[in-house]
């Protein structure tokens, strides 16, 4: 069974301290991880695909990487408006479309 | 574009009700996947449609089900609902099953 866990559950930074939040994964057989950004009451919100370790993928201040074990989602002199929870998701190439989700990261940053 | 569109947003249905939500995926896009989203259990795939047929399924009862149209429409129904089926459900598009991008969301409670 396809599991996906993140750390930490919670993490406040002041703005402009970069941090990394971390997502372990296990699966038989890797199609994709995903990483995706959910605001309060509303549905998660695409960020990056990345299919095989050494893959890095980079948006303004969110930079992701992936290994064959876990991926890092680096933040870099992150905004308030980067407050969000960020989600963590695996595709396994045998059920194909299926998302696993990890429990998230809650992020605050503050001024 | 426009994006994912959900309806209704928010929903109140008593126990033993049938409750039938609608997903409008983006323009082109032929896979339509439904999440359910609690506090306790996170994000839980219920099944992907993909050009009117179901392609995958997670571990749900018999009680959800779902159907797509041709026009890549899809609904999902919940029959003989409990209270632990209030949730957020999430309904997410993709051109390939791949990328998924989800709606706004349907917050259903049961009382």
């Amino acid at each position: 069974e396809d599991q996906v866990t993140q750390s930490p559950e919670a993490l406040r930074l002041q703005e402009g301290e970069s941090s990394s939040l971390n997502c372990s994964y296990t699966v038989s057989g890797l199609r994709g991880l995903f990483w995706y950004r959910q605001d309060p009451g509303k549905g998660p919100e695409f960020l990056f695909t990345l299919y095989s370790a050494g893959e890095e993928k980079e948006k303004e201040r969110l930079k992701a990487t992936l290994t064959k074990k876990e991926s890092f989602l680096h933040i870099t002199a992150p905004k308030p408006e980067d407050s969000a929870t960020y989600l963590c998701a695996v595709q396994n190439t045998g059920t194909a479309s299926k998302l696993t989700f990890g429990t998230g990261t809650r992020l605050q940053v503050t001024l | 574009k426009a994006g994912v569109t959900q309806t209704p947003r928010y929903l109140i249905k008593t126990r033993g009700q049938q409750v039938t939500l609608s997903c409008s995926p983006i323009s082109g896009h032929r896979s339509v996947s439904w999440y359910q989203q609690t506090p306790g259990q996170g994000l839980q795939f219920l099944f992907e449609y993909f050009s009117e047929t179901q392609r995958n399924k997670g571990n749900f009862p018999g009680r959800f089900s779902g159907r797509q149209f041709s026009n890549s429409r899809s609904e999902m129904n919940v029959s003989t609902l409990e209270l632990g089926d209030s949730a957020l459900y999430l309904c997410a598009s993709s051109a390939t099953g791949e990328e998924q991008y989800f709606g706004p969301g349907t917050r259903l409670t049961v009382t």
